[in-house]
C-alpha cells in the first residue's frame, strides 16, 4: 500500500476485555514501532521491531501489553484485561533499514487506532 | 535524563502571521532532530530533519533551526495558513538508538 495502515480505526471495549490492534507497515520497511498517545499528551514509545532482531519491549507499561510481528510485515498489539487508563490512540510507524538513530530513517506513521475502555 | 521540552504548549495566531515554536533537549549523545506535524486524527508527518552539523533546514514555509551547542531548535512558520493548524512535535534521536518525543505545541490558526 501507499502508507502505513492500522485497524480498526476506533475500538470501544469494556474493562477487562482483551483487544487486538493491527498495523500494516509500508512494504519493504524493516523497522516497526508502536506508540501510545493519551489525550493531549505526547507520544509514548511502547515497542520496536527491527528485522529479525529481538524486539525492544522496554516501553511496554505492563505485562498486559504484548506485540508480535510476522517477518517484516503485519504487527499486532494485544492488550489483555483492558483498564480505563489504557484509553488512548495507538500509533504504529515503520521505517526503512538502519539503526533508529540514523539520520535517514524517517518514521512513517499510520492514522492510529483510538481505543476507548468503558 | 534524556528529555525534550517544547514551548509554548499552545499558540493561537491569525492567518497570514508568522510564528516560531521552540524545542529544548538534553538528549545525549545527539544524533538528529526532527520536526513532525500532526493533524487532528492523523499520525505525525515529518517536516524536517537536522543532524549535528546542520544549522537550518527549510521545507516550504517551514524553517527549522538547530543550535547544537545550546541544544535548542526552533520551527518558524511563515505566512501561516488555516491548514497549518496542527500539533508540531519535536523528536530527538540519540546515537544509542533512543528516540525521545516532545509533547508538542498545539497551533491554532484563526481566519
Amino acid at each position: 500500500g501507499a502508507g502505513v495502515s492500522q485497524s480498526p480505526s476506533n475500538k470501544v471495549t469494556e474493562k477487562g476485555k482483551d483487544v487486538e490492534l493491527r498495523c500494516d507497515p509500508i512494504s519493504g520497511h524493516t523497522a516497526l514501532y508502536w506508540y501510545r498517545q493519551r489525550l493531549g499528551q505526547g507520544l509514548e514509545f511502547l515497542i520496536y521491531f527491527q528485522g529479525n532482531s529481538a524486539p525492544d519491549k522496554s516501553g511496554l507499561p505492563s505485562d498486559r501489553f504484548s506485540a508480535e510481528r510476522t517477518g517484516e510485515s503485519v504487527s499486532t498489539l494485544t492488550i489483555q484485561r483492558t483498564q480505563q487508563e489504557d484509553s488512548a490512540v495507538y500509533l504504529c510507524a515503520s521505517s526503512s533499514q538502519g539503526p533508529r538513530g540514523s539520520s535517514y530513517n524517517e518514521q512513517f506513521f499510520g492514522p492510529g487506532t483510538r481505543l476507548t475502555v468503558l | 535524563k534524556n528529555q525534550v521540552e517544547q514551548s509554548p504548549q499552545s499558540l493561537i495566531i491569525l492567518e497570514g502571521k508568522n510564528c516560531t515554536l521552540q524545542c529544548n533537549y538534553t538528549v545525549s549523545p545527539f544524533s538528529n532532530l526532527r520536526w513532525y506535524k500532526q493533524d487532528t486524527g492523523r499520525g505525525p508527518v515529518s517536516l524536517t530533519i537536522m543532524t549535528f552539523s546542520e544549522n537550518t533546514k527549510s521545507n516550504g514555509r517551514y524553517t527549522a533551526t538547530l543550535d547544537a551547542d545550546t541544544k535548542q531548535s526552533s520551527l518558524h512558520i511563515t505566512a501561516s495558513q488555516l491548514s497549518d493548524s496542527a500539533s508540531y512535535i519535536c523528536v530527538v534521536s540519540a546515537m544509542d538508538d533512543k528516540i525521545i518525543f516532545g509533547k508538542g505545541t498545539r497551533l491554532h490558526i484563526l481566519p
